[in-house]
């Protein structure tokens, strides 16, 4: 059964630029029948869909969020990850990565536990 | 962006009862509904998608129903591990948005 976890730091300087790593086990992220995307959730807030990327490299964002989210694949570690610039605290929150049956109107159907990302100096 | 808009927002039950969670879209989205499951610390888990259909190994005291812009989430009978926060998503456009969640607790 695929597995996914994400990585990264706990902590994040105002300003700076965050970076988490979402490692696939159990399969293989450059099957063509899945997207993989990052989802957020602030603090005593609902979820927030980011964006999903295809093996392929297409990436589709979500357009009411800032272009400061970028999504990229490597295929070779089985990993994805996403890169959020210039962090503020309100991008303090618990990301998690997901998977998504290809088509145009699947759910996420596997997810990682998340990851506490604090924004703070 | 679809407006997706979930009552109640908490809801205190008891083990065995029969709970209902309701998600209504800003506009019609078909049958493009799902819900979610998440507890802190735990992977979100899918319940149900295209607002009826029960994903595998979901226990079938979970359903779903509606379709347009009014869908709901039924849990038949309680169990202790259902307390958790629940989710709608429309996956009808984009961006894919959550309605804010309802918190299911303990009585």
């Amino acid at each position: 059964q695929m597995q996914l976890q994400e990585s990264g730091p706990g902590l994040v300087t105002p300003s700076e630029t965050l970076s988490l790593t979402c490692t696939v086990s159990g399969g293989s992220i450059s099957s063509s029948d899945y997207y993989w995307g990052w989802i957020r959730q602030s603090p005593g807030k609902g979820l927030e869909w980011i964006g999903i990327i295809y093996y392929s490299g297409i990436t589709y964002y979500n357009p009411s969020l800032k272009s400061r989210f970028t999504i990229s694949i490597d295929t070779s570690k089985n990993q994805f990850s996403l890169k959020l610039t210039s962090v503020t605290a309100a991008d303090t929150a618990v990301y998690y990565c997901a998977r998504q049956k290809w088509g145009g109107t699947t759910p996420f159907d596997s997810w990682g536990q998340g990851t506490l990302v604090t924004v703070s100096s | 962006d679809t407006q997706m808009t979930q009552s109640p927002s908490s809801l205190s039950a008891s083990v065995g009862d029969r709970v209902n969670i309701t998600c209504r879209a800003s506009q019609s989205i078909s049958n493009y509904l799902n819900w979610y499951q998440v507890k802190l610390g735990k992977a979100p888990k899918l319940l149900i998608y295209a607002a009826s259909s029960l994903e595998s190994g979901v226990p079938s005291r979970f359903s779903g129903s509606g379709s347009g812009t009014d869908f709901s989430l039924t849990i038949s009978s309680l169990q202790p591990d259902d307390f958790a926060t629940y989710y709608c998503q429309q996956c009808h456009s984009s961006p894919r948005t959550f309605g804010q969640g309802t918190k299911l607790e303990i009585k």
